[in-house]
């Protein structure tokens, strides 16, 4: 079955650490991937995503994903984090034949100056 | 990023009663979308509609849930006798293709009683 999973549930960090949040994906075919924030309060925003081409995807805010193939994995990374990146993580993904989205639980990060 | 409004933000229902979420996307987007999140759990896909049909749905839409976009604009879901499990937020989403990136709306909490 397709599946979406996130392994850090919660992430504590002080400004300017660096950061990577895990997403492991298991589906047959191609993958559409991506990587939605959602701050407090606020909608879920696309951070960035991974149709095909170049695996290393850069998205808004500093953030990037490298999609690899062979691990299943598709990680989010910031070299270095902001008290303003305190939000909570949301990977997904699609197969290529269905719009349908599957999110992983979800990684909230707290951010500490 | 172009907007999706919710309305309710947030609705408190009795069990049994029915239900009517709402949708308006701010766009000429035709592709939408109802996900829904239960407190501490995953974001779960519901139903995803097109061209005034159900293109796709999960197990959890059921014959109690309903979609529609009456007038062209607004997309709405309806619970037609809702149930305490119903309780969950409920996040609209649109996108131009099926392929295309979704955008999310704020959502609507409900809270069944």
């Amino acid at each position: 079955a397709q599946s979406v999973s996130q392994h850090n549930h919660h992430v504590i960090l002080s400004e300017a650490a660096s950061l990577e949040l895990g997403c492991n994906y298991s589906y047959g075919g191609t993958v559409n991937l991506f990587w939605y924030v959602q701050y407090p309060g606020q909608h879920l925003q696309l951070l960035l995503k991974y149709f095909s081409g170049d695996p290393l995807v850069k998205g808004i805010k500093g953030f990037e994903a490298e999609f690899i193939k062979s691990k299943f994995s598709f990680n989010l990374r910031k070299p270095s984090v902001q008290w303003s990146d305190t939000a909570e993580y949301f990977c997904a993904g699609a197969n290529y034949n269905t719009d349908k989205l599957i999110f992983g639980t979800g990684t909230r990060l707290q951010v500490f100056p | 990023e172009p907007e999706v409004t919710q309305t309710p933000s947030h609705q408190v229902t009795q069990m049994g009663q029915e239900v009517i979420l709402r949708c308006v996307p701010i766009s000429n987007h035709l592709y939408f979308y109802w996900y829904r999140q239960i407190l501490g759990q995953k974001v779960e896909f519901l139903v995803s509609f097109y061209n005034n049909e159900i293109s796709e749905k999960s197990e959890i839409f059921d014959d109690q849930f309903s979609v529609e976009r009456p007038d062209g604009s607004n997309f709405t879901l309806k619970i037609r006798s809702t149930k305490l499990e119903d309780s969950a937020m409920y996040f609209c989403a649109r996108a131009g293709t099926s392929t295309d990136t979704q955008y999310f709306g704020p959502g609507t909490r409900l809270t069944v009683l």
